[in-house]
């Protein structure tokens, strides 16, 4: 079965500690992107790439950085330098077309502070 | 810039009632428009979709129509079940920007029996 899939599900991070979230898909799909999602509120975009090795910030990219090495894999890296990283973050992917393509979702990672 | 506005929830319905959740738009040219739903703890499925002007998405007994002359996209159901307790989404997404994608904030459904 076509998907993508997001590990772990749960993650715990300690003060000072850099974490990495992993997400693959297995649809083909160019194009990739991370969102955030805080209780009660809509989805912030953090990175999206479209390409493989070439990726752009999106509205919220302090703290985060990401890697596209491979068009599978778009794996997040939270660093200390995000001072508020308790949330649920969402991958997606979609074809790289014409403005038309649906974006299809991971089951999330849900990323707790210890 | 381009941005999707979706009404306040919590929206509580009982069981078989008519559901409206409303969703506007403002975008340049002809963006393509979705409604997604998440159930608690899970991510984003999409619902339905419409990609130009007078289309009407539908699935699963929801329905929405592109209505650029209004830019609303607004969903609907004429007889919402428990199971359709989940937070909805709308959003769209526009050639000028590529393929990023805009969300409105959700908004959150309780159907009780």
């Amino acid at each position: 079965d076509g998907g993508i899939t997001q590990s772990p599900k749960y993650l715990f991070r300690k003060e000072g500690q850099n974490v990495t979230l992993s997400c693959e898909q297995n649809l083909n799909h160019d194009a990739m992107y991370w969102y955030r999602q805080d209780p009660g509120q809509g989805l912030r975009l953090i990175y999206y790439s479209q390409i493989v090795n070439d990726f752009q910030k999106g509205d919220i990219a302090e703290g985060y950085s990401v890697s596209r090495e491979k068009k599978e894999s778009f794996p997040l890296t939270v660093t200390s330098a995000q001072k508020n990283p308790t949330a649920f973050y969402l991958c997606a992917s979609s074809r790289r077309g014409a403005g038309q393509e649906t974006q299809y979702f991971g089951p999330g990672t849900r990323l707790l502070v210890l | 810039g381009d941005s999707v506005t979706q009404m306040e929830g919590p929206v509580t319905l009982s069981e078989e009632a008519f559901l409206t959740i409303n969703c506007t738009y403002t975008a340049t040219g002809y963006p393509s428009l979705f409604w997604y739903v998440q159930y608690p703890g899970e991510g984003l499925q999409l619902l339905l979709k419409a990609t130009k002007a007078d289309d009407k998405g539908s699935n699963k007994g929801f329905e929405a129509t592109y209505r650029k002359e209004t830019t609303s996209f607004h969903l609907e159901k004429g007889s919402v079940q428990v199971s359709d307790s989940a937070v909805y989404f709308c959003a769209l997404t526009n050639l000028p920007n590529g393929n990023q994608f805009y969300f409105g904030t959700g908004t959150s459904l309780t159907v009780i029996p």
